[in-house]
């Protein structure tokens, strides 16, 4: 079965330094990947997906991904952290040709000191 | 503005007793998800329907029961049945034919359901 581990729980960062979330996966082939995003008690909102071609992809809020079939990962960056991106961060996979049946990670929770 | 309501937003309830929770979208969405969101766990699907009339189990269906009589509304019972309800659920919906490759799929701002 497919799985995603996002193995920090917790990750806290400066503001304005830079970020890496790690993501990993285990899937028979290249699923669909995706990162999303959850402020406190709110529904996720989508940062960006990948699912073919260029290996780095690049979503809103200045956050960037990169898929790395060699290490089954899909790690999310962010060149300089802001306040406002403290939250929780999720990784979700799904299967190719059926990109709307997510199975999501344990999530990490970003806190950002000023 | 177009979007998913999610109501209530706190809820609390007996051991025992059954409480739904109620999702309304007017994006004109044929598809709707309920998840739900455990501390560490990420969110699991519960239940989802891709058209009025019809709805299939997620991986976690036990102790849950929903309807869709209508388009928009897509309501989850926690039965008594569930042995541990207490979490956070969020309700989404997806826009254009659920067996798609992909539609990007929008969520409410989520029931916090806690059981005393």
């Amino acid at each position: 079965a497919q799985s995603v581990t996002q193995p920090d729980i917790h990750i806290t960062v400066s503001e304005g330094a830079s970020l890496e979330l790690r993501c990993n996966y285990s899937y028979g082939a290249t699923p669909y990947l995706f990162w999303y995003v959850q402020s406190p008690g709110q529904g996720l909102q989508l940062l960006l997906k990948y699912f073919s071609g260029d290996t780095l992809v690049q979503g809103i809020k200045g956050f960037e991904a990169e898929f790395k079939r060699s290490q089954s990962s899909f790690n999310l960056r962010k060149p300089s952290v802001h306040w406002s991106d403290a939250a929780e961060y999720f990784c979700a996979v799904a299967p190719r040709g059926a990109g709307n049946m997510l199975t999501f990670g344990g999530g990490t929770r970003l806190m950002v000191k000023p | 503005d177009g979007g998913i309501t999610q109501s209530p937003k706190y809820l609390f309830r007996k051991e025992g007793q059954n409480v739904t929770l109620s999702c309304e979208q007017n994006l004109n969405h044929d598809a709707m998800y309920w998840y739900r969101q455990d501390p560490g766990q990420g969110l699991r699907l519960i239940y989802y329907s891709q058209i009025v009339n019809d709805f299939q189990k997620g991986d976690i269906a036990e102790g849950y029961s929903v309807s869709r009589e209508k388009k928009e509304s897509f309501p989850l019972t926690v039965t008594s049945a569930q042995k541990n309800p207490t979490a956070f659920y969020l309700c989404a919906s997806i826009n254009g034919e659920p067996t798609s490759s992909y539609n990007e799929q929008f969520f409410g701002p989520g029931t916090r359901l806690t059981v005393l």
